[in-house]
């Protein structure tokens, strides 16, 4: 059974840091594209960021290029998200999501996904 | 970028009724790579359709996706009381982008 398991979310000030986790298991971790999509409190889904199954290509929306970083552990089966210099619209359940089998770059729909992880910026 | 609009925002219908859901596109979706999704409060999305037609993986066959170019439609057949949820629509021809969401709540 296919299970992805956000963790790391919680409150800090705009401007600070935070780090994402997100524990994959039941596949094979390194053979699949993994992205991050978020949802703003009473909002729509919004794609942040994705990453191929090496590692060796990354991709992110313009909202979040230059302060986020996306990374890898497949010896680990994780999927992180660095994110810096936080602001109050960053504010978002951010859920860890499985691209397709032939996911490439980020043409990718998803198909698991985890429960997501509460990242609330406020001073 | 692709932007999906989709409509209306809020449907209200009863069980047993048809649902008909739309998804417009600012620009051609490559290869028809449109997929449909369901999001219940407080609950992750559910992957329902992939190419614009594709039933994923244990949806019900009440759920049907048609179109190509820049409109596409989820159909519901018959609602049952487990699919009053909102709707995203997403395109991922050309990088990725997802649509507002419609809500279909009961009558």
């Amino acid at each position: 059974e296919v299970q992805l398991l956000e963790s790391g979310g919680g409150l800090v000030q705009p401007g600070g840091s935070l780090r994402l986790s997100c524990a994959a298991s039941g596949f094979s971790f390194s053979s699949y594209g993994m992205s991050w999509v978020r949802q703003a409190p009473g909002k729509g889904l919004e794609w942040v960021s994705a990453i191929s199954g090496s590692g060796g290509s990354t991709y992110y929306a313009d909202s979040v290029k230059g302060r986020f970083t996306i990374s890898r552990d497949n010896s680990k089966n994780t999927l992180n998200l660095q994110m810096n210099s936080l602001r109050a619209e960053d504010t978002a359940v951010y859920y860890c999501a499985r691209g397709d089998e032939y996911c490439s770059s980020t043409s990718c729909y998803f198909d698991y996904w985890g429960q997501g992880t509460l990242v609330t910026v406020s001073s | 970028e692709i932007v999906l609009t989709q409509s209306p925002g809020t449907l209200s219908l009863s069980p047993g009724e048809r649902a008909t859901l739309s998804c417009r596109a600012s620009q051609s979706v490559s290869s028809n790579y449109l997929a449909w999704y369901q999001q219940k409060p407080s609950q992750a999305p559910r992957l329902l359709i992939y190419g614009a037609s594709s039933r994923a993986t244990g949806i019900p066959d009440r759920f049907s996706g048609s179109g190509s170019g820049t409109d596409f439609t989820l159909t519901i057949s018959r609602l049952e009381p487990e699919d009053f949820a909102v709707y995203y629509c997403q395109q991922y021809g050309s990088s990725l982008t997802f649509g507002g969401g419609t809500k279909v709540e009961i009558k």
